[in-house]
């Protein structure tokens, strides 16, 4: 049973805009939320997190939103540029520190 | 920032035989690393948690004989795949926590090691 879903494989978004990736939850006992950038046959590259206290955690051109009553987190990069064309996996915690349970990913192509 | 160096970044063997992955924490010292497979287009899913001084954890289907885990030291982990099949072949990464506060230093990962099993 996941508990992190990303239910879009992927998301096409034209340079310029913004791109939104969504993620839900299921265990309430996560406390602590990630974003990961990644590229085939690397480890993934961290992007932004958000504790369980907060709704909304900005960094440059990422943000990031919480909303613990629905289990839902989504990712907004604005403005999306073609080097951010990657896979996308979110991921959630316990606990800062503890190994993370990541969802399957979502491909973001980003057009020029 | 914090560093995870993985060795080697690609290795071929041959069915039966024993593959060891290296996790290194450049600048800091781990008491614990997290060891992560991926198979295409899949997500990355825990396989064990490995315990400077004591045993690994293993998730539940990861087969602990199979899988050996080594935290010999603060900065160094391994993984050897023992008689290694086809069916092992994937995409191997491990992560390790960096030292202070946890919520301002998120996991690092190393590079992943691809695993072919021929």
């Amino acid at each position: 049973d996941q508990q992190v879903k990303q239910n879009s494989p992927s998301l096409s978004v034209q340079e310029g805009r913004i791109s939104i990736l969504n993620c839900d939850y299921t265990n309430s006992m996560f406390d602590y939320f990630l974003w990961y950038k990644k590229y085939p046959a690397e480890g993934p590259t961290f992007l932004i997190s958000i504790s369980s206290i907060k709704d909304k955690n900005e960094d440059g051109r990422f943000t990031v939103f919480l909303n613990k009553s629905a289990k839902h987190l989504s990712l907004h990069i604005v403005p999306s540029q073609p080097g951010d064309s990657a896979v996308y996996f979110c991921a959630a915690s316990s606990q800062a520190g503890t190994a993370l349970i990541f969802g399957k990913g979502t491909t973001l192509s980003v057009s020029s | 920032g914090a560093v995870v160096s993985q060795h080697p970044s690609w290795v071929i063997c041959k069915s039966g035989t024993s593959v060891k992955i290296e996790c290194r924490s450049l600048d800091f010292q781990a008491t614990t690393m997290f060891w992560y497979r991926q198979f295409p287009k899949q997500s990355l899913m825990l396989m064990a948690t490995s315990n400077e001084g004591s045993k690994a954890t293993y998730e539940q289907g990861v087969e602990k004989d199979k899988f050996l885990i080594n935290h010999a030291s603060l900065t160094l982990s391994t993984l050897t795949v023992t008689s290694a099949h086809p069916e092992d072949s994937s995409f191997y990464i491990c992560s390790a926590p960096p030292s202070g506060d946890a919520y301002n230093s998120p996991l690092h990962f190393g590079n992943g090691t691809r695993l072919t099993v021929t």
